[in-house]
């Protein structure tokens, strides 16, 4: 398996524009994860499914992100409308339960500018 | 709100030395608990998970150690090489069974610099 995939790896927008980051997790993995990292506040996971459902959105910042999953294969999320402060490193990450170990993409670096 | 502190922020240390990273966390109703490397400007990759009914797993060079009443974790690494070099995040997933939501924190890391 290529492991999970996202993309794009960069992305430079302006604020006010919309953005949508993809992810393909590890295929027969039932958890997707999607995480935001800054220096100043580190790792924060934002959202994560189970069998393409979305269990705990608590940690979304606000409702200008949202994140969806409409197959086994794919997720997206979404900035409407982005800002500068949205700026930040975004991970999906996949695993095979809960209890298992999260195999992390690459990362989508974000620029608002 | 479970906090998760690793101490040192960062750690300079000879090719060659053993050399031990902490995680502590506040709530010891943990789930699991995961140790992580991330190198720059890369995602994050797993190094060894410990289920909370567990006291340690080991990988290669790796030991990590959980200790839930005292909210601690340690990640002993030996005969470091500079391939080591990266930053090790711990990550603790608190929750209950079934469908229920979790939680899961991540500490800020440990940036391990190994000096040949």
């Amino acid at each position: 398996d290529a492991g999970v995939i996202q993309s794009p790896r960069h992305e430079v927008t302006e604020m006010g524009q919309e953005v949508t980051l993809r992810c393909k997790p590890i295929s027969g993995h039932d958890y997707l994860f999607w995480y935001r990292q800054t220096m100043m506040r580190g790792l924060e996971l934002l959202i994560y499914f189970n069998n393409n459902v979305p269990i705990d959105d608590s940690g979304m910042p606000e409702d200008r992100f949202s994140a969806k999953m409409p197959n086994a294969s794919f997720s997206t999320l979404k900035i409407q409308p982005s800002e500068p402060r949205d700026s930040a490193v975004y991970f999906c990450a996949s695993s095979g339960g809960v209890k298992n170990i999260q195999y992390f993409g690459a990362g989508t670096r974000l620029s608002v500018l | 709100k479970q906090e998760v502190t690793q101490i040192p922020a960062a750690l300079s240390v000879p090719e060659g030395e053993n050399l031990v990273l902490n995680c502590s966390f506040t709530d010891s109703a943990i789930y699991n608990l995961q140790w992580f490397r991330q190198d720059p400007g890369k995602g994050l990759t797993s190094l060894l998970l410990i289920q909370s009914s567990q006291r340690e797993q080991t990988s290669g060079r790796l030991n990590a150690s959980l200790d839930k009443s005292s909210g601690r974790s340690t990640l002993y690494i030996a005969a470091s090489q500079p391939g080591d070099s990266a930053t090790y995040l711990c990550a603790v997933w608190l929750g209950g069974s079934g469908a229920g939501s979790y939680q899961l924190t991540f500490g800020k890391g440990t940036k391990l610099s190994v000096i040949p």
